[in-house]
């Protein structure tokens, strides 16, 4: 079975600085693909970046960066140059195989300071 | 805005009623997904329907069903509601063949009172 693992307490981080949001998973299956969503306190979820098991190269989008390190199993995210509206819940998940459920972890929030 | 459209947005009724939530998918998506985010069991997968049939099943119970019409629109109906049925309920979709890009919409927030 798949597994997500997020650990983090709430996160801080000042504005303009960077920050590393933490995501382990667990799976068998050789194929598989792992997602960042943010949820601001809004609600809505929205799609950040994905990775791909056999993507030689760490995804990124704009500001965002996946620290995809496959032998520790970890898909770190990075957000660079933190922005106000950056704070909010964000939610690593996975997807494995020819499934398309997404098994999510449970969340970190990060709160950017001004 | 991710082109996914839920209605309604908010819902409270009483335990033991029935209740239809209903997501548009965005234009030219086939998959439309339904998850369940409750505060005690997170995000959970619930069910995935493909251009009118089921492919895929999760955590859902039997109380709960769900339906992708001709359209491509899809309601879930959630039936003798208990307490804990109360959540925010997300209906996603995607593309043929990138069903890796799970654009979710605002989302329904039930209160089962």
């Amino acid at each position: 079975a798949q597994k997500i693992t997020q650990t983090q307490p709430g996160m801080f981080v000042q504005e303009k600085e960077a920050v590393t949001l933490d995501c382990t998973y667990d799976t068998s299956d050789p194929s598989y693909g792992l997602f960042w969503y943010k949820q601001p306190s809004s609600g809505e979820m929205i799609f950040l970046i994905y990775q791909g098991s056999y993507d030689q190269q760490n995804a990124t989008e704009g500001r965002y960066s996946l620290n995809f390190q496959k032998a520790r199993k970890s898909a770190n995210l990075v957000i660079s140059a933190s922005q106000l509206g950056d704070s909010a819940m964000y939610f690593c998940a996975m997807r494995t195989g020819a499934n398309s459920k997404l098994t999510f972890g449970k969340g970190i929030t990060l709160s950017v300071r001004p | 805005d991710s082109g996914v459209t839920q209605t309604p947005k908010h819902l409270i009724t009483a335990t033991g009623q029935r209740v239809t939530l209903r997501c548009s998918p965005r234009s030219g998506d086939l998959s439309v997904y339904w998850y369940q985010q409750s505060l005690d069991q997170g995000l959970q997968f619930l069910i995935q329907y493909y251009n009118g049939e089921e492919r895929a099943k999760g955590n859902i119970l039997e109380r709960f069903s769900a339906q992708q019409f001709p359209d491509l629109h899809s309601e879930l109906n959630l039936s003798s509601l208990e307490l804990g049925d109360s959540a925010l309920y997300f209906c996603a979709s995607s593309r043929a063949g990138r069903d890796y890009e799970q654009y979710f919409g605002p989302g329904t927030r039930l209160t089962v009172t």
